[in-house]
């Protein structure tokens, strides 16, 4: 099966400008995790979705950052505006009732 | 408060010796236990879990994990390690009714020719 896809892989940016990260997660699997990993940190979650719906975003700073699961496939996280702190790997993962989740690779995000 | 730790931050291991990887946790109730690892560039690639039944679960590439409820721990073994296995480990805990994992800050394995 097709694992997790996410893109892009790189992004730089520079502070207050706004950034977007795509996650297609694997087919029928209902819920679908956004991840910010900090360098030499553990993966934290930002947010947790049930098909369409919000199960999780208590981690999510909601002045900055935004998320969505339109149709209960794909997601989107954004950023507005980005601050330095902000330089992390964000990953995506999916899965399907108790089984475990499935990684993507991650998008890499820079800030200058 | 609910917490992952792994005490060992990084660990160096000759091609061919046996690695232990710690992991003790804090948790309401017995939760999902998982070992994952990290290549650079990598996402998470799972190694193995624990549901529930046996305490000794097997995984891939050779890697095996026990489950110690008295010690809170789920430690991950490996008897002869390969200069493939370098990478970073992260252990987590799953909770059974929400699927939220809580992970640890990841050890780091160098392993030496």
């Amino acid at each position: 099966e097709a694992g997790v896809a996410q893109s892009p892989r790189y992004k730089i940016i520079e502070k207050r400008q706004s950034v977007a990260f795509w996650c297609n997660p694997i087919s029928g699997h209902a819920t679908l995790y956004w991840y910010q990993q900090i360098l030499g940190q553990g993966p934290k979650l930002l947010i947790q979705f049930q098909n369409n719906g919000v199960v999780d975003d208590s981690q999510l700073p909601k002045d900055r950052f935004s998320a969505e699961r339109l149709k209960g496939v794909d997601s989107t996280l954004k950023i507005q505006p980005a601050k330095l702190e902000d330089s992390a790997v964000y990953l995506c993962a999916s899965s399907s009732g108790q089984s475990p989740q499935h990684f993507g690779d991650g998008t890499r995000l820079s800030i200058l | 408060a609910q917490s992952v730790t792994q005490p060992d931050i990084h660990i160096t291991v000759s091609e061919g010796a046996s690695l232990e990887l710690r992991c003790n946790y804090s948790y309401g109730a017995t939760p999902y236990l998982f070992w994952y690892v990290q290549s650079p560039g990598q996402g998470l690639q799972l190694l193995l879990k624990y549901f529930s039944g046996d305490t000794l679960v097997q995984g891939i590439k050779g890697f095996e994990a026990e489950f110690k409820r008295s010690q809170s721990s789920f430690n991950l073994r490996k008897p002869s390690v390969h200069w493939s296995d370098a990478a970073e480990y992260f252990c987590a805990v799953g909770d059974r009714g929400t699927y939220k994992y809580i992970f640890g800050t990841g050890t780091r394995l160098k392993v030496l020719a």
